[in-house]
């Protein structure tokens, strides 16, 4: 079975720019989160969605929308990149059954992007 | 709030020997699991191992264990016989099942483990 997908893998944009960057999960995971990893930092989350409802959102500001499609692929938007976006982006699925808190997020290689 | 800390910015191990990477957390939500993660140069983050706080043993996956003590809130991951494919980032993660809540995981800032030959 795939693992999740995420493309691009590698970006980079200019400072003013947007970027959209996709995410396909696992076959059956049903949620799907987003997670900024900066240089020497542990991931911080975006966004999660489920069932395609955003069911959480971390204190990113607007410039970060998302979405899922109804086969549970998601998009991670940025809108007027900055510097400070340059990170390693991550996208994790999970089953999210019963307590999803005891479900292992299993996440894609990433996506870097660089701001310039 | 959650909160997870790993004291450990930087670990050195000789080849087969054991290592203890240090992770101490903090909720008052009685549901949680705990999960370490390892991240190579490359980038990717993978599934190492898990604990849930009902879990009444410690958790061990192939050379991987956790040393899960409850009353210290501290959920330390212990790796046997290192390899050298061991060196790479490790994240300690905790998600919680507060009511309602999206289960949205915090993760600690990592250890940096160097494998020796």
């Amino acid at each position: 079975d795939a693992g999740v997908t995420q493309s691009p893998t590698h970006l980079i944009k200019t400072r003013g720019q947007h970027v959209t960057l996709r995410c396909s999960p696992i076959s059956g995971h049903k949620s799907v989160s987003w997670y900024q990893q900066v240089l020497g930092q542990g991931p911080q989350f975006i966004f999660q969605y489920y069932e395609k409802e955003e069911r959480g959102r971390g204190n990113f500001p607007d410039r970060f929308s998302a979405r899922q499609f109804p086969n549970y692929s998601s998009e991670l938007n940025v809108n007027a990149l900055l510097l400070g976006d340059s990170a390693l982006y991550l996208c994790a699925s999970s089953l999210a059954q019963g307590a999803p808190w005891n479900s292992p997020l299993h996440f894609g290689n990433g996506t870097r992007l660089t701001v310039t | 709030a959650q909160k997870i800390t790993q004291t450990q910015p930087g670990m050195f191990v000789q080849e087969k020997e054991a290592v203890t990477l240090d992770c101490t957390y903090d909720t008052s939500d009685p549901s949680y699991g705990l999960f370490w993660y390892k991240q190579p140069s490359s980038g990717e983050m993978i599934f190492l191992i898990y604990q849930g706080s009902y879990d009444q043993q410690n958790a061990t996956e192939g050379r991987y264990s956790l040393n899960f003590q409850k009353a210290r809130k501290s959920a330390n991951l212990v790796i046997s016989a290192s390899q050298l494919g061991d060196s790479a980032m490790y994240f300690c993660a905790m998600r919680v099942g507060a009511s309602g809540g999206s289960y949205i995981p915090t993760f600690g800032r990592g250890t940096s483990l160097i494998v020796h030959p």
